[in-house]
């Protein structure tokens, strides 16, 4: 599985869009980039995943580069609520199937 | 949909005792997975289950645990004997399997286990 690298932290004023970025330049081209979110203690949330066109749902849009070396998670209008760790997570289809969580990005929306 | 469900969700034992964690992943999935979060080493792949059958548990870190699922309704981690380093939230996670499409994890609230 492709590796990621993202910022350990970031701040972001409520209200105001939230870009978090990810690299994978080892990304293979059948391999899915996935988001998901960790807030406080509770179980991981899926946000949203891509292949290779940009994508966008009810809680966020991914902006996948066109080399697909990186990508950007926006979170159009941060709330408090949206404090959070979030993962980027690089994954095929086959082979191990693992998902692997790395670090993650630890979101603070500041009031 | 009641999501993943996990029990309990709060343990406390004590040293060489036995711990069973319990997950009902969601009806319709087939495939289960067991992670381990700390502070130390964050959240860390167990095992991982396809239609039933464990399909890799490299990260499964001692002969001391062990994980089953008899069924596709029900499945276990089970520490004997638990040792303080044990301590941490277990989640379980449930997919659907699909090798052509994205495949998306749902994640049961977790069980803080505490070995004193």
């Amino acid at each position: 599985d492709a590796k990621t690298t993202q910022p350990p932290s970031m701040d972001c004023a409520e209200g105001r869009a939230a870009n978090l970025p990810c690299n994978h330049s080892t990304i293979s081209g059948n391999e899915y980039v996935y988001w998901y979110r960790q807030i406080h203690s509770q179980g991981p949330q899926y946000i949203i995943h891509g292949l290779k066109n940009n994508e966008t749902n009810e809680m966020a849009s991914l902006i996948i580069t066109e080399d697909r070396k990186s990508s950007t998670l926006i979170l159009p209008h941060a709330t408090l609520r949206d404090t959070a760790v979030y993962y980027c997570i690089v994954r095929g289809l086959s082979g191990t199937y693992k998902y692997i969580f790395g670090t993650g990005t630890r979101l603070k929306v500041l009031a | 949909d009641a999501g993943v469900i996990q029990s309990p969700r709060h343990e406390v034992t004590e040293m060489g005792q036995e711990v069973t964690l319990r997950c009902k992943p969601i009806s319709g999935h087939n495939s289960l997975f067991w992670y381990r979060q700390t502070m130390m080493r964050g959240l860390e792949l167990l095992i991982y289950f396809n239609n039933n059958v464990p399909i890799d548990d490299s990260g499964m870190p001692e002969d001391r645990f062990s994980a089953k699922m008899p069924n596709a309704s029900f499945s276990t981690l089970k520490i004997q004997p638990s040792e303080p380093r044990d301590s941490a939230v277990y989640f379980c996670a449930s997919s659907s399997y699909s090798v052509s499409g994205a495949n998306v994890l749902t994640f049961g609230a977790g069980s803080r286990l505490t070995v004193l």
